[in-house]
């Protein structure tokens, strides 16, 4: 299958930091990429559903203005995590398709804000 | 998307066939149904999907009650690498910008021992 990796894999930052984490896609041109955020114990959550170049969609409940998206090209979408606090820390899991193929999964990105 | 039910956890002996359960008893004629799996602090990977005729790939086997009530995945030969929290899901192909958006429930917990 495709290739999608994550950057970083973990990360630890201050509460009140902003963080980004990177999804790119490496051997296709990811049309749409979905961010998810899972917390321990639980199932996977969609965040947002993010169109190159236009505005991410956001599911109910998340703050668009905490967790900023940005999918400027083909192979690359970032998410902010913005004024980063404590419950924020997750596993942060993005997945990617181009048109006509399924969705393939990033590795994911553990965030600890202390 | 219809809903799905799986078991909360399940064994398997190593060498074993693992045969995971997945009811859908709402799914509709155009939806077919995923099969992913998460190792633990990864991101997902896609394992088999199938509308009504059974698949099979070099991972697994799928397959498909007659009525599409319901479907079983199996792993032919389990080994402890197979250990990981598996996902039935139920999607629709209808396209828009939306496709590729899975909604995951709370899977099968895959536990192979020795």
């Amino acid at each position: 299958g495709a290739v999608v990796s994550q950057h970083p894999s973990w990360v630890i930052c201050k509460s009140g930091t902003s963080v980004k984490i990177e999804c790119r896609s490496l051997d296709f041109q990811a049309t749409t990429m979905f961010w998810y955020r899972q917390f321990p114990k639980q199932s996977l959550m969609l965040m947002a559903t993010s169109n190159e170049g236009s505005k991410a969609t956001y599911e109910q409940g998340v703050e668009k203005d905490k967790f900023l998206i940005n999918h400027a090209s083909l192979t690359l979408s970032t998410l902010t995590v913005t004024s980063a606090h404590p419950e924020d820390s997750s596993f942060y899991i993005c997945s990617a398709r181009s048109t006509g193929t399924e969705a393939f999964f990033g590795q994911g990105t553990r965030l600890t804000v202390v | 998307d219809a809903k799905t039910t799986q078991p909360t956890s399940m064994d398997c002996a190593e060498g074993r066939a693992a045969n995971l359960p997945c009811n859908h008893s709402t799914i509709s004629g155009n939806e077919y149904v995923y099969w992913y799996r998460q190792i633990h602090s990864q991101g997902p990977q896609y394992i088999i999907h199938g509308l009504k005729n059974n698949e099979t790939n070099e991972m697994a086997s799928l397959i498909i009650t007659e009525d599409r009530k319901s479907s079983t995945l199996i792993l032919p030969h389990a080994t402890l690498r197979d250990t990981a929290v598996y996902y039935c899901i139920v999607r629709g192909l209808t396209g828009g910008t939306s496709y590729g958006k899975l909604t995951f429930g709370q899977g099968t917990i895959l536990t192979v021992h020795p």
